[in-house]
């Protein structure tokens, strides 16, 4: 089955740098890549997703990158604010297959003001 | 409006206890799903409906059963509740089953 690995698990920033998570796949099959985030007591929430047949997608401060041939994918927010503190999980899923969402054990950002 | 809700938020019961979650949406999706966060955090699919029909069911125990008596309404069942139990389960619901996944608040069990 897919495997998803993510770093860090933890990831402290001071207001306005730029934060960079990481995740790793196994599955080659996989081809849909959703960033999801958590605040506290509150259920995961999309922020972005990516398909495997781009290698990038942006969305305001946020950007996410696919490497299909390292199966490697990130999730860059620029410009931090206090606000985007929360947990952040990667994903990984096949959707010409069992669609099975696989998540990655999440990190916790810290944006300090 | 809330797009996916449940009930109760809160659930604190003794082991060997049976209990319900109920989970509702009016997106007009057609699959629902269930998972479970452990302490750490780790999010776990458990189950998937589509169209009230079961087609992801993990490995769980099988004192946890999906009712689906909707397409609106997926509730999670849980008998002869267990310590290992507590943790905060969502429910979620997407489109189809390839689109993106749309979580309720969670509901925190605690099992003492």
């Amino acid at each position: 089955g897919e495997n998803v690995e993510q770093h860090p698990s933890t990831l402290s920033v001071q207001e306005g740098d730029s934060a960079v998570i990481k995740c790793t796949y196994s599955d080659s099959a996989s081809n849909y890549f959703p960033w999801y985030k958590q605040e506290l007591g509150k259920g995961p929430q999309l922020i972005i997703d990516i398909r495997s047949n781009v290698g990038e997608k942006k969305d305001q401060r946020i950007a996410v990158t696919l490497n299909k041939t390292a199966k490697h994918f990130s999730l860059h927010i620029t410009e931090t604010q206090p606000e985007d503190s929360a947990v952040y999980f990667c994903a990984a899923s096949n959707r010409g297959g069992s669609y099975i969402p696989t998540f990655g054990r999440g990190t916790s950002l810290i944006v300090h003001p | 409006d809330t797009a996916v809700s449940q009930t109760p938020k809160y659930l604190v019961t003794q082991m060997g206890n049976d209990k319900s979650i109920k989970c509702e949406q009016n997106l007009g999706h057609d699959t629902m799903y269930w998972y479970k966060q452990d302490s750490k955090k780790f999010l776990k699919i458990m189950f998937s409906y589509n169209n009230k029909e079961l087609i992801i069911n993990e490995t769980v125990p099988n004192r946890f059963s999906p009712k689906s008596p909707d397409k609106a309404h997926l509730n999670l069942h849980i008998n002869s509740l267990e310590l290992g139990d507590s943790a905060v389960y969502f429910c979620a619901s997407s489109h189809d089953l390839d689109y993106e996944q749309y979580f309720g608040p969670g509901t925190r069990l605690t099992v003492t």
